[in-house]
């Protein structure tokens, strides 16, 4: 069974840009996976910020960018804000259907 | 403005059935992928289930064959029908449109979760 592994936590300074990965158990993501990325703050529900690998959702700010960086994809946030504190989750589509969400990312902006 | 309402959760024993619903405004389910997402207490989120606008239906291994997604058109409303329900099902279940993207190159049609509704909490214990 394929899992999707993601940063169990990330630390990122005010101002800062922190790079979030998301990769395969076994095999390389690609654009093929069409990878997206959401964000939940604790007791929401969550926001869709990238699809298709790079695309922003609407009313996404540009700080917010992503990318397949070697054998992962990747969301980057330049210029952290404290209200990016919050979970992070990529999703990846397997095919016939089917997605599977990363275990998710806990980042901390201190 | 497009928006998804979940309802039907609730407390049930182990071995019942359940059924959700998403009440979609702003838009139609009948022209649109339509998703399931849960996330147990604690826990990270989990890709349920999934409609395609031609009656595809997709699972995930931890329900298939125990839930059924479907939609009533007229309802404008999709559905989440779970049975022989498990204390790990205990979950907040969230409904979300599945915005369809079709790759050129590969003749592929994928998804995206895009508009996410707030959730309803399915508790199963006995």
């Amino acid at each position: 069974q394929t899992v999707v592994t993601q940063e169990s936590s990330f630390s990122v300074s005010p101002g800062g840009t922190v790079t979030l990965t998301c990769g395969l158990s076994s095999g390389s993501v690609s654009t093929s996976y069409y990878p997206s990325w959401y964000q939940q703050t604790p007791g929401q529900a969550p926001r869709t910020l990238i699809y298709n690998t790079d695309t922003r959702s609407s009313g996404v700010p540009d700080r917010f960018s992503g990318s397949i960086l070697g054998v992962k994809a990747a969301l980057t946030i330049t210029g952290a804000q404290a209200d990016d504190e919050s979970d992070y989750y990529c999703v990846l589509f397997m095919g016939r259907g089917v997605s599977v969400f990363g275990g998710g990312t806990r980042l901390t902006v201190l | 403005e497009v928006r998804v309402v979940e309802f039907g959760g609730g407390f049930i024993q182990p071995g019942g059935s359940l059924r959700l619903s998403c009440a979609a405004s702003g838009f139609s389910v009948s022209s649109n992928y339509m998703s399931w997402v849960r996330q147990a207490p604690g826990k990270g989120l989990e890709w349920v289930s999934v409609i395609y606008t031609a009656g595809d239906r997709y699972y995930a291994d931890s329900v298939k064959g125990r839930f059924t997604i479907s939609r009533g058109n007229s309802e404008n409303t999709v559905f989440l029908q779970m049975d022989s329900l498990r204390g790990e099902d205990t979950a907040i279940y969230y409904c979300a449109t599945a915005n369809r993207h079709y790759d050129l190159l590969t003749g592929i049609y994928s998804y995206y979760m895009d508009v996410w509704g707030n959730g309803t909490t399915v508790t199963v214990s006995s």
